[in-house]
């Protein structure tokens, strides 16, 4: 079937450090990749995509590739703020079905 | 500022009340969804409107009841509901992709549901 799988959380970081957030998925056919952040006491906001192979999704300095040799799609960002503090989920759209989410990973940046 | 505007922002309820969620876009989006997400855990799938058509039910309870009465206004009819339904209830919006999904959804800020 089709699955995302994101690492434990919570990532704890001071600022200016370097974030990886791993995300590997399970789909059939070629699936779209999304990376979703969600901020405290808000909704989700789509953070960045990507819809094919090697494609690169890119976003307030966020960014992640679509490995599908590795059937990846991990977050990265050179330097985290404390206002990056939130929860981030990773996701996919298999062919012609519906958004499926990871379990999210908590990222908390200190000062 | 988010362009997905739901009503209440909070709501506590008792199990034998009756009471709406209320949700509106003005995105033109004609597809548009209601998520139930407990704490520390993805949203989950309730329900999909697309072009004001109820096209997917993820098997939710009859006492949850959706309604588009329009392209920009979605609804959640709530109906005896039990405590284990108290969750934040997230409205979203998108462009109707190939099937249901995009994936590229635009979310509210949610409705924190207590049901007592």
């Amino acid at each position: 079937g089709n699955s995302v799988t994101q690492m434990e959380g919570p990532v704890t970081l001071s600022e200016e450090a370097f974030l990886t957030i791993n995300c590997t998925y399970t789909a059939t056919g070629y699936p779209s990749l999304f990376w979703y952040v969600q901020y405290p006491g808000e909704g989700l906001q789509l953070l960045l995509k990507a819809t094919k192979a090697d494609d690169k999704g890119s976003n307030k300095g966020f960014e992640a590739t679509y490995r599908k040799e590795t059937t990846s799609f991990h977050l990265e960002k050179g330097s985290v703020q404390v206002s990056d503090s939130a929860v981030y989920f990773c996701a996919l759209v298999p062919n012609t079905d519906k958004l499926i989410f990871g379990t999210g990973t908590r990222l908390q940046v200190f000062p | 500022d988010t362009e997905v505007t739901q009503t209440p922002k909070h709501l506590v309820m008792g199990m034998t009340n009756k009471k709406s969620l209320k949700c509106e876009q003005h995105m033109g989006h004609r597809a548009m969804y209601w998520y139930k997400q407990k704490a520390k855990k993805p949203p989950e799938l309730m329900f999909v409107y697309s072009y004001e058509k109820l096209s997917i039910n993820e098997s939710v309870p009859s006492r949850f009841s959706p309604e588009c009465p329009n392209s920009s206004l979605l609804n959640l009819h709530l109906h005896a509901l039990q405590p284990e339904d108290s969750a934040l209830y997230l409205c979203a919006s998108s462009h109707p992709g190939e099937g249901a999904y995009t994936g590229e959804l635009f979310f509210g800020e949610g409705s924190r549901l207590t049901v007592l």
